[in-house]
């Protein structure tokens, strides 16, 4: 299948500093990428859909000003978790939609752990 | 997106065959299934999808009833690797408009020896 990766994989930062994530589709292009995040022994939760070139779509309840999604190309998008705070300790994953020669299968990454202490 | 239902865990013995449902009722013409899985700390692995012919690929087979209100996804010989909390995702698809992967609960297969 196709690869989508993510960096960095683990992460420390201080409360109140912002800290960036990276996801790369690695042989594919992908104008469709979406972020989620995930808490111990929970699903995974869709934040946003991130769009090539546009602004991204965020889910009920999110906040678009705390969690910067850009996309600036067709093999990577960034989220930045801004003036990160204790409670924004999570599970980071992306996911990338493949084209319709894939039947425009999402593929995704292997997550970024983020923790603020 | 129609929502899905599934048992939260199951056992299956090493060796043996895993047969996952998951009830979809409410699944529109539009609507595939796809099957993912996670292994503890790590992202989501796709593993197959469907609209209504039944489907196989090198990791499972994925069998739609023919009103298409449920799935099976079978993993042939189970191994320990297998463990893994697995996903039944209804998703549509549609020029332009093809939908996001939203994650119930899952079941969480435990694969033992």
């Amino acid at each position: 299948g196709a690869v989508v990766s993510q960096h960095p994989s683990r992460v420390i930062c201080k409360s109140g500093t912002s800290v960036k994530i990276e996801c790369r589709s690695l042989d594919f292009q992908a104008t469709t990428m979406f972020w989620y995040r995930q808490f111990p022994k929970q699903s995974l939760m869709l934040m946003a859909t991130s769009n090539e070139g546009s602004k991204a779509t965020y889910e009920q309840g999110v906040e678009k000003d705390k969690f910067l999604i850009n996309h600036a190309s067709l093999t990577l998008s960034t989220l930045t978790v801004t003036s990160a705070h204790p409670e924004d300790s999570s599970f980071y994953i992306c996911s990338a939609m493949g084209g319709q020669s894939s039947g425009n299968t999402i593929y995704f990454g292997e997550g970024s752990w983020l923790t603020v202490v | 997106d129609a929502k899905t239902t599934q048992p939260p865990s199951m056992d299956c013995a090493e060796g043996r065959a895993a047969n996952l449902p998951c009830n979809h009722s409410t699944i529109s013409g539009n609507e595939y299934v796809y099957w993912y899985r996670q292994i503890h700390s790590q992202g989501p692995q796709y593993i197959i999808h469907g609209l209504k012919n039944n489907e196989t690929n090198e990791m499972a087979s994925l069998i739609i009833t023919e009103d298409r209100k449920s799935s099976t996804l079978i993993l042939p010989h189970a191994t320990l690797r297998d463990t893994a909390v697995y996903y039944c995702i209804v998703r549509r698809h549609g020029s332009g408009n093809t939908g996001k992967l939203i994650f119930g609960q899952g079941t969480t297969l435990q694969v033992k020896p």
